[in-house]
């Protein structure tokens, strides 16, 4: 398998469960990013993980929890949602932190979450 | 005033008409210029990029930068249906190592 992968594809929660998303990158790059994709908004970075260290937190809410438990994988544990965090969550990663285009993002298809 | 402005659409265009899709923006230190392509139910793919101010094309595709103007756009010539997607600005300021500033998307149909 190449590329990015996100599991799930769709997540409907409560206001009061706990659940997470699942980010793998198959393309031994060393950053890491979680991003949020509101309709007729920009896609806003919530985190950057470089070399398994968080190096960027965009004053994302505490009931958003990034995990990097290595340059492969990468978790958002979510709890205590609100309705307006009902959002497509997406996963990137690039070779390094730095975003240029010799070092593009690599998307992954994107968990559909939903808050009830 | 944001950094990146982005007419979000939709734009609907018949087929083999010429494309034009732009993006404005106010920080003068943006010096990477780079178009996503994302097809519904998928993530943004890197399309184009420029660096500073200039034309680059690749097929049918065309990106153009302005900084005099602080404009940015992507022709696409010959429409397809398949060109159906939005497209997204994204821009970015080497020197200050900032991440990529993204505009809102324009949601684009190539109509067969």
């Amino acid at each position: 398998e190449t590329g990015v992968t996100q599991t799930p594809r769709h997540l409907v929660m409560g206001m009061t469960n706990k659940k997470s998303l699942k980010c793998e990158q198959h393309l031994g790059h060393n950053a890491m990013y979680w991003y949020k994709q509101s309709a007729k908004k920009p896609l806003e970075l919530m985190f950057v993980y470089s070399l398994e260290e968080r190096v960027e937190n965009n004053s994302v809410p505490s009931r958003f929890s990034p995990e990097c438990p290595n340059s492969s994988h990468l978790f958002l544990h979510l709890h205590t949602l609100q309705p307006e965090d009902s959002a497509l969550y997406l996963c990137a990663s690039s070779q390094e932190a730095g975003q240029s285009p010799n070092s593009p993002l690599h998307f992954g298809n994107g968990t559909r979450l939903t808050v009830t | 005033q944001k950094e990146v402005e982005q007419d979000p659409g939709p734009l609907s265009v018949p087929e083999g008409a010429i494309v034009s899709l732009n993006c404005t923006y106010s920080n003068s230190a943006f010096q990477y210029f780079m178009w996503y392509r994302q097809y519904s139910r998928k993530g943004p793919e890197l399309l184009m990029y420029t660096y500073s101010s200039g034309n680059k094309e690749d097929g049918r595709f065309t990106a153009q930068v302005d900084k005099s103007s602080k404009y940015i756009s992507l022709f696409i010539r010959d429409s397809q249906p398949s060109d159906s997607a939005t497209y997204l600005c994204a821009m970015s300021d080497p020197a200050g190592n900032t991440p990529l500033v993204f505009g809102k998307g324009t949601r684009l149909s190539v109509i067969a």
